[in-house]
């Protein structure tokens, strides 16, 4: 069964600190991948995204991300974090198919920045 | 602007009593789905859509209901809702062939 591990529920840094969040995924083909953030009280803001081509994608407020098919993984990084990217964050797998259409979230990484 | 608009935003129920989380996107989507999200597990699919009068059970479609009577509108439906479906609801849109979600600003809902 398809399935996203997000395996740090928490983590602190501080600021102006790289950051890496780890995920890895469970499916057969090759992924749609995503990076969501929620904001306290927010919805869900689409931070990047995979599809094809090259591994190593861009997003919005400076984060990045690798995909790396060997290890099934799609970590994201960001060289310096601002207080700002106090958050949490999710991992998905987009899943398309005959008759159905789905994210497979990971369980998310709660992150906080320490001043 | 492109947008995925879900009411209320907030709502406490008692058990019981019937209740609808309406959704409308204004992207001319395809799709449109449920999802609920709950500490430690990440977001849900309960239902969704791939077009008007077409909807499927997600992983979690126990206690809800939903119609697509017209392409911009997926309201979720809780017929008797139980304080175990207190939780974050999010409504989001997708275009045809494709896996990218436009969220809603989630809906949380609390059943006492």
């Amino acid at each position: 069964a398809q399935s996203v591990t997000q395996p740090d529920i928490h983590i602190t840094v501080s600021e102006g600190a790289s950051l890496e969040l780890r995920c890895n995924y469970s499916y057969g083909a090759t992924p749609y991948l995503f990076w969501y953030v929620q904001s306290p009280g927010q919805g869900l803001q689409l931070l990047l995204k995979y599809f094809s081509g090259d591994t190593l994608v861009q997003g919005i407020k400076g984060f990045e991300a690798e995909f790396k098919r060997s290890q099934s993984s799609f970590n994201l990084r960001k060289p310096s974090v601002h207080w700002s990217d106090a958050a949490e964050y999710f991992c998905a797998v987009g899943l398309l198919g005959g008759g159905y259409n789905k994210l497979i979230f990971g369980a998310g990484t709660r992150l906080a920045v320490h001043p | 602007e492109a947008q995925v608009t879900q009411n209320p935003r907030y709502l406490i129920t008692v058990t019981g009593k019937k209740l609808t989380v309406t959704c409308s996107q204004n992207m001319n989507h395809e799709y449109m789905s449920w999802y609920r999200q709950d500490p430690g597990l990440g977001l849900r699919q309960i239902y969704y859509s791939m077009n008007v009068e077409v909807t499927d059970k997600g992983d979690v479609p126990e206690g809800y209901k939903v119609s697509r009577k017209e392409k911009r509108n997926f309201p979720l439906i809780l017929e008797s809702p139980s304080p175990n479906q207190t939780s974050l609801y999010f409504c989001a849109s997708t275009r045809l062939g494709n896996t990218e979600a436009f969220f809603g600003q989630g809906t949380r809902l609390t059943v006492v």
